[in-house]
């Protein structure tokens, strides 16, 4: 069955560096947009970035704009948020989610935590 | 930026009735309109796209409507699996934005 498994959260202090991986199974990874998605502990979801299939296009949410960076390996059927100049604000669930058009997310990960904290 | 809104914040019906939720875009998104359902520690799902059409697997009693700026979700007959929060998103314009949600609860 369709399957995207999240990892690399965890506690990280204001300005340190996190990667987040997101291993896909039960679909041809490489016909697929991807996108990674968040939530911040009791709130509601806030779009972070998207890549193409190929990874010729990437969008970015300002807020974390030339901070973080989307990639991916089709060849491991993987996805990537490498997560830099972390700050507290930053601090939430983070899903990826195979990604219909610009567009509609289905299915998504059970999301990685990651705790931006001195 | 596209605002999405919800309304309302909090909606309390009791099992079999129906539930009407709105969500209102700032301008013109077109069709290009989701809505997901999650529930409390589970990653959200996909209902509806395209405003209208129900995801796979999606139950019939589970039905999108509207255009333009004016979107509703509705659940036919509410089960006891259905309290839960839902979201509205749209996909017209970067960046992708969501509705802040509509908490579904017991009456």
């Amino acid at each position: 069955q369709v399957q995207l498994v999240e990892s690399g959260g965890g506690l990280v202090k204001p300005g340190g560096s996190l990667r987040l991986s997101c291993a896909a199974s039960g679909f041809t990874f490489s016909d697929y947009y991807m996108s990674w998605i968040r939530q911040a502990p009791g709130k509601g979801l806030e779009w972070v970035s998207y890549i193409s299939s190929s990874g010729s296009t990437i969008y970015y949410a300002d807020s974390v704009k030339g901070r973080f960076t989307i990639s991916r390996d089709n060849a491991k059927n993987s996805l990537y948020l490498q997560m830099n100049s972390l700050r507290a604000e930053d601090t939430a669930v983070y899903y990826c989610a195979r990604t219909y058009g610009s567009g509609s997310y289905s299915p998504w990960g059970q999301g990685t935590l990651v705790t931006v904290s001195s | 930026e596209i605002v999405m809104t919800q309304s309302p914040a909090t909606l309390s019906v009791s099992p079999g009735e129906r539930a009407t939720l709105s969500c209102r875009a700032s301008q013109s998104v077109s069709s290009n309109l989701a809505w997901y359902q999650q529930k409390p520690g589970q990653a959200p799902r996909l209902l509806i796209y395209g405003a209208s059409t129900r995801a796979t697997g999606i139950p019939a009693r589970f039905s999108g409507s509207g255009s333009g700026t004016e979107f509703t979700l509705t659940i036919s007959s509410l089960q006891s699996e259905d309290f839960a929060v839902y979201y509205c998103q749209q996909y017209n314009n970067w960046p992708i934005t969501f509705g802040q949600g509509t908490r579904l609860e017991i009456k």
